[in-house]
Parts: C-alpha cells; sequence; structure tokens
C-alpha cells in the first residue's frame, strides 16, 4: 500500500513543544520527509531523513524515526505563533520508477495558542 | 538563488477549455515534478520529467499531460477541463536523481474551473 497517515489537528500553547506524528504503509520507503505549508503558499522542505536513521536534529526540529512500527515524528522544540501551519509528511521509496514521485499524508493542521 | 517559479499565480477557466500552467526550476535543476492538491484528494503526483524526457507518471487521465523543454522549464496542460481539476497545482525541482535531496517547491498556480 502507498497509505500515509496523520492526524488532521494540533494545538499547542506557545512556547511548548509540539510532536507530530506520521505512520506509512511501504516498508520500502526510502527517504521521508516533512514540509510546511503556510496559506496561500507552496510547499517547504522542512527536513528528510534517510530509512536507515534514528533520529535527526535541525535547529529546533527533531525528526524521529522507528521502522519497525513505520511510525515518524516531527517534534518543534519552543512552538511560536510563526510556526502555526499545515505540516506534511511525505515519503518517497526505491531506486528508480516510483523513487521519483513522493507520497503525501492529509497534512497536520497546528495552532499555536498565544 | 531563485527558486521555484511558477505561472500564473491564479486562473479562471471554463468547463471544456484547456489550459497551460508554467514551472521554471531552480537554475541547475534537472528534474521537474507536478503536484496536484485539492481538499479532497490531497497532494497528488501527476508526473515528472528529467532531461525533456517524463520518467514517471501518476494516476491522472489522459487529459493531463506535460513536457519539458532542454532549459528544464516545463509546462503542463489539461485539456476539456471539468469543474473537478479545479485545484493548486505545484510544481517542484531537484538538481539531480539523487533521492536525499528532497524536492524544492513552488508557490503554486491555483486554477479554478467554473
Amino acid at each position: 500500500g502507498e497509505d500515509v497517515e496523520q492526524s488532521l489537528f494540533l494545538s499547542v500553547r506557545e512556547g511548548d513543544s509540539s510532536v507530530i506524528n506520521c505512520t506509512y504503509t511501504d516498508s520500502s520507503s526510502t527517504y521521508l520527509y516533512w514540509y510546511k505549508q503556510e496559506p496561500g503558499a507552496g510547499l517547504q522542505l522542512l527536513t528528510y531523513i534517510f530509512s536507515n536513521m534514528d533520529m535527526k536534529q535541525d535547529q529546533r526540529l527533531t525528526v524521529l524515526l522507528n521502522k519497525k512500527d513505520k511510525h515518524l515524528s516531527l517534534r518543534i522544540a519552543d512552538t511560536q505563533t510563526g510556526d502555526s501551519a499545515i505540516y506534511f509528511c511525505a515519503e518517497s521509496r526505491g531506486t528508480s520508477g516510483s523513487a521519483r514521485q513522493l507520497t503525501f499524508g492529509s497534512g497536520t493542521q497546528l495552532t499555536v495558542l498565544p | 538563488k531563485a527558486g521555484v517559479t511558477q505561472t500564473p499565480r491564479y486562473l479562471i477557466k471554463t468547463r471544456g477549455q484547456q489550459v497551460t500552467l508554467s514551472c521554471s526550476p531552480i537554475s541547475g535543476h534537472r528534474s521537474v515534478s507536478w503536484y496536484q492538491q485539492t481538499p479532497g484528494q490531497g497532494l497528488q503526483f501527476l508526473f515528472e520529467y528529467f532531461s525533456e524526457t517524463q520518467r514517471n507518471k501518476g494516476n491522472f487521465p489522459g487529459r493531463f499531460s506535460g513536457r519539458q523543454f532542454s532549459n528544464s522549464r516545463s509546462e503542463m496542460n489539461v485539456s476539456t477541463l471539468e469543474l473537478g481539476d479545479s485545484a493548486l497545482y505545484l510544481c517542484a525541482s531537484n538538481p539531480s536523481t539523487g533521492l536525499g535531496y528532497g524536492y524544492t517547491f513552488g508557490s503554486g498556480t491555483r486554477l479554478t474551473v467554473v
């Protein structure tokens, strides 16, 4: 299957940590990505992780990958109002053909409350 | 460094007409992919071009077509427009065939079919 699933909504208080979760079904996923989309804008690549990694940290962002459970999470530390957006999890897989397409989750709307 | 440029930003077309959307990738990027984003179906892969050749195609009817020019610029065409074609069409470029580079997206073209 090609499903990538995310919860639809998340609300956090400014200054708290946000954790956005994603599950995927295809064990051949090679790279997993997190994209951010603000209203009226395209997709902004936040970070990506190769499938042989467990964790990747980039400033306020931490990505955790559990290959056994096919679970990916994005943690945003010290969440700010500017982080309010839709966050998409995406995967690409294999080494040819379908590897060149991204399969996206439905997106998680993150709302940061003051 | 200029990003991915999509033109026009907004389009209104009548059912039955055809439309052409344009995408200029980041300089040096040779791979261009197209995605359709709708509230109901989310983000779906349309096709991907590399060196003027379509390498991969999503599950869309033949009314959706594309091409890539020698300067890597790409166009997509939708013929015989239907109301359901109303969507945000996103273009993404990638520097090479490498999976780990991620894709840089443009801001999209918002197509409304009336």
